[in-house]
């Protein structure tokens, strides 16, 4: 079975300033994590995936997020925050075939202050 | 390169009453899922398909929801009756194979369903 677990609701940080999103999984294969972001009334838009490459994945608009095995952790990171980057952020668990269906977090509302 | 489609974008219903959603893939997608957002909450998978066969419909409530696609390209999601718990987005996604693997899903914008 698995599982995400976003550890924050919401964020709020200001303009200019580091994002950290919050994000443990519980898988029982080797997983592939993504994010998605969703901005309101739009789509989910793929920000990055890992599958088992490199631990430290990049990602669109200057996030990046690494996955941690012994941590099973996949944190979400950008050094500064623009006031575009306001919108729905979902971890999300999968196998690494991708033949497993799309398990998500609860979701992790940043809101960013001018 | 076009992305999933969908209609309508908004939809408001009174309870018991027939609703349906459509959706496009993109071209040469042949996996096709349906997935319910509660407010709140992140989406929930309801239905996959490849091609026009079902993989997975384990978490859809064949009691109301249905789902089709009939030739292989674009689907048809119906719910009847419509409950007021229905309220939510409904999120068409489509993704490819490549070997024995499910490559990216790629979602479209989403339909608002209000049941009152």
């Amino acid at each position: 079975a698995q599982s995400v677990t976003q550890l924050d609701s919401h964020v709020s940080v200001s303009e200019g300033t580091p994002v950290l999103l919050r994000c443990n999984y519980s898988s029982s294969y080797s997983p592939s994590l993504f994010w998605y972001v969703q901005h309101p009334n739009k789509g989910l838009q793929l920000l990055l995936k890992y599958t088992s490459a490199a631990t430290l994945v990049k990602g669109i608009n200057g996030f990046e997020a690494e996955f941690k095995k012994s941590e099973t952790s996949f944190h979400l990171t950008k050094p500064s925050a623009h006031m575009s980057d306001a919108a729905e952020y979902f971890c999300v668990v999968s196998d690494r075939t991708g033949n497993t269906p799309l398990v998500f977090g609860k979701g992790t509302r940043l809101s960013v202050i001018a | 390169e076009a992305g999933v489609a969908q209609s309508p974008r908004y939809k408001i219903i009174e309870k018991r009453q027939s609703v349906a959603f459509w959706c496009n893939p993109i071209s040469g997608h042949a996996t096709l899922y349906w997935y319910q957002q509660i407010l709140g909450q992140g989406p929930k998978l309801l239905i996959q398909f490849q091609n026009n066969g079902v993989v997975d419909d384990s978490q859809l409530p064949k009691d109301r929801f249905s789902a089709e696609r009939l030739k292989g390209v674009d689907s048809t999601l119906k719910i009847q009756p419509a409950k007021l718990e229905d309220s939510a987005v409904y999120l068409c996604a489509s993704s490819y194979r490549e070997g024995p693997y499910e490559k990216t899903q790629y979602f479209g914008p989403g339909t608002r369903l209000l049941v009152l």
